[in-house]
Order: structure tokens, then sequence, then C-alpha cells
């Protein structure tokens, strides 16, 4: 059964820095992985997919890689702004289904960038 | 992009009554429709996968007979949470895959669902 973890549950940073986070599963075979944004009370956006072919996906000020040997993914923001607080989820997609797929999502990091 | 939405956008029930959830997709068409849950910091679980015409399939540990799901078009899928009890009492989001090459997923704003 798939397992994904988000490190670390919770982060607080001031405005400007760069930060990572970081995302594992332990069933390497996957399709594709997906980072979404979800804001309090609300539903999920989608801020990137990487499929299981690439290394890595950017867009604006985020770039997400992925380590499928190793069951690891990171997602960088850089120049964090506080519009940027919210929970951060990643989920994998198993083999075989694509992206039209049930995913099984991760723990999830809380970030608060603050001003 | 595409949009799905859910209706109601939250409600409240008393113990015992049962509560219907819409999943609209309200610009493509999908045949296959997803539930999840999300308990108060939790991340979301997947409780069952809505099939057009046909029946739903669910995950392991969620009753199908508590958890009614109905997909009757390629637009709507309904969630209705039978006998509501306190520990129903979640966020509940639907999402939908477009159909074709490059199919994304696109999820709805979700449902939060008291009962008292």
């Amino acid at each position: 059964k798939q397992e994904v973890t988000q490190i670390p549950a919770a982060l607080s940073v001031p405005e400007g820095e760069n930060l990572v986070l970081n995302c594992s599963f332990t069933d390497s075979a996957i399709y594709n992985l997906q980072w979404f944004r979800q804001d309090p009370g609300k539903g999920l956006t989608s801020l990137l997919l990487i499929q299981s072919s690439q290394r890595e996906q950017t867009s604006g000020r985020l770039n997400a890689s992925l380590d499928k040997s190793s069951g690891r993914s990171t997602l960088y923001i850089a120049a964090s702004q506080p519009g940027d607080s919210a929970t951060y989820l990643c989920a994998v997609s198993p083999v075989g289904t694509g992206t039209a797929s049930k995913l099984t999502f991760g723990t999830g990091t809380r970030l608060q960038v603050t001003l | 992009g595409a949009v799905v939405s859910q209706h109601p956008s939250w409600v409240i029930c008393k113990s015992g009554t049962s509560v219907k959830i819409e999943c609209r997709s309200l610009d493509f068409q999908a045949t296959t429709m997803f539930w999840y849950r999300q308990f108060p910091k939790q991340s979301l679980m997947l409780m069952a996968t809505s099939n057009e015409g046909s029946k739903a399939t669910y995950e392991q540990g969620v009753e199908k007979d508590k958890f009614l799901i109905n997909h009757a078009s390629l637009t709507l899928s309904t969630l209705t949470v039978t006998s509501a009890h306190p520990e129903d009492s979640s966020f509940y989001i639907c999402s939908a895959p477009t159909r074709g090459p490059g199919k994304t997923q696109y999820f709805g704003p979700g449902t939060r669902l008291l009962v008292l």
C-alpha cells in the first residue's frame, strides 16, 4: 500500500525566504506526482505535475523535482510571499492508470509566510 | 481551465438524518469522479470512485451502504451520507478528470459537513 509522507508538517518563514517542502513515497511505481495547494476550508489547486519520466517541473517561483528511485520529491518556493501561506499537499497516482486515477495524498505541510 | 462545483458548500444536520452532496463538472464530461474525505488537520483520503452508469467502487473500510454514490450523468455525481452521525463530520471533496490525451484532474471546492 502506497504511503506518502511530507516533512515538515508545519513551517513558518519570513517573507522573501526561499524554502523547500519535502515529500516521500514508499512505492516507486508511480505514474506521476502532483503538488497541490489548499487554502483553509477550500478545495485544491494544482500547482505542478511531474510525470514519472521527468525530473522536474517549473512554474513561476515554484520548482518541483522528482527522484522516483529514492521515492522523493521536493517543492522549492523562491522569494516567498504572504500569499503563499496555505497547506501544500503532494499526491501520487499509481502506474497504469494515468492522470485520471485515484490519488494517494501526503499528510501536507502548513506554510505560513510572515511579513 | 475546467471547473468542478460542489453543492452545498456547507451543511449542518442532526444526527440520524441523511445528507446529499452534489459534484458537477461544469464544462466537461466525466465518466469517473472521485470522492475524498478530509478530517481536520489530516490529508485527503479517497473514499470511492464514482463511475457513470455503473456501481461505485469503494475503498477498504468505507461502508457502501452508508455512503451512497450515484453517477447518473456524465456531469453529475452525488454522495449521500445516510443516517449521519457526529463522526461523519468532515470535509468532503470530489474530483473529476477530463478525458482524452493529457487528461487532468480538477477538484471541487469541497463540502463541509457538521453533524450535531
